[in-house]
């Protein structure tokens, strides 16, 4: 169990460009959490999926961005013409079971910074 | 929103205990109450979870107020590595997939002192 792993570990990008993020989460995790923390905050909660499906959206995600989760394992977060305000820890976290108890796995992150 | 409420910060002295204080008055019947952490520079961590009754695990113990309207996570002894943000979490029912996420509000800022 080498745990939840996240990568690149940081990333600096242009204004405008597009940027994608990977998350490997512990093996049988069957959800997968994306989370975005800005300095100061706790994380904020952007998207689940259950498998390969992804079962809920924040309204804090934006059309620019986007998530996928192919055949139920890795997951990516693209984020389109990247801003700004888009200058974040994003966060990737996997868990076995949805039940009331559930014990989440959070990865290192990846730290965005948009010029 | 977050639906618990905790100090911004406290301060302890290494090896002493430290109780961290967490109100969740609009807490429901099932709810669990969950604790995690985070050390600089990295990804929360799980340290504890109750329902009712009081809880310990090697990292920490939760005591829960008999009408589960606020709880405590109790640090036997802080080392310089228990400095970290500690969030109290009830699970959001909320949303489109009754997901039951996580989520955190500002938590409380630990300083350990030597």
């Amino acid at each position: 169990d080498t745990g939840v792993s996240q990568d690149p570990r940081h990333k600096i990008t242009k204004r405008g460009q597009n940027v994608t993020f990977r998350c490997d989460p512990i093996s049988e995790h069957n959800r997968l959490y994306w989370y975005r923390q800005t300095l100061g905050q706790g994380p904020e909660f952007l998207t689940y999926f259950q498998n390969e499906a992804q079962l809920e959206k924040s309204r804090l995600l934006s059309d620019r961005f986007s998530a996928e989760r192919p055949k139920g394992s890795f997951s990516t977060l693209e984020i389109q013409r990247t801003e700004q305000g888009d200058s974040a820890m994003y966060l990737c976290a996997s868990s076995v079971t949805g039940a009331t108890n559930e014990k989440l796995f959070f990865g290192s992150g990846t730290q965005l910074s948009v010029l | 929103d977050a639906k618990t409420t905790q100090p911004n910060s406290m301060e302890s002295n290494e090896e002493e205990p430290v109780h961290l204080p967490c109100n969740h008055s609009t807490i429901s019947g099932t709810d669990y109450i969950h604790w995690y952490r985070q050390l600089p520079s990295q990804g929360p961590e799980y340290v504890i979870h109750g329902l009712t009754s009081n809880v310990n695990n090697r990292m920490a113990s939760l005591a829960i107020a008999e009408d589960r309207k606020s709880s405590t996570l109790i640090l036997h002894r802080a080392t310089l590595r228990d400095a970290a943000v500690y969030y109290c979490i009830l699970r959001d029912w909320g949303g489109s997939s009754n997901t039951g996420k996580l989520i955190f509000g500002q938590g409380t800022t630990l300083q350990v002192k030597p």
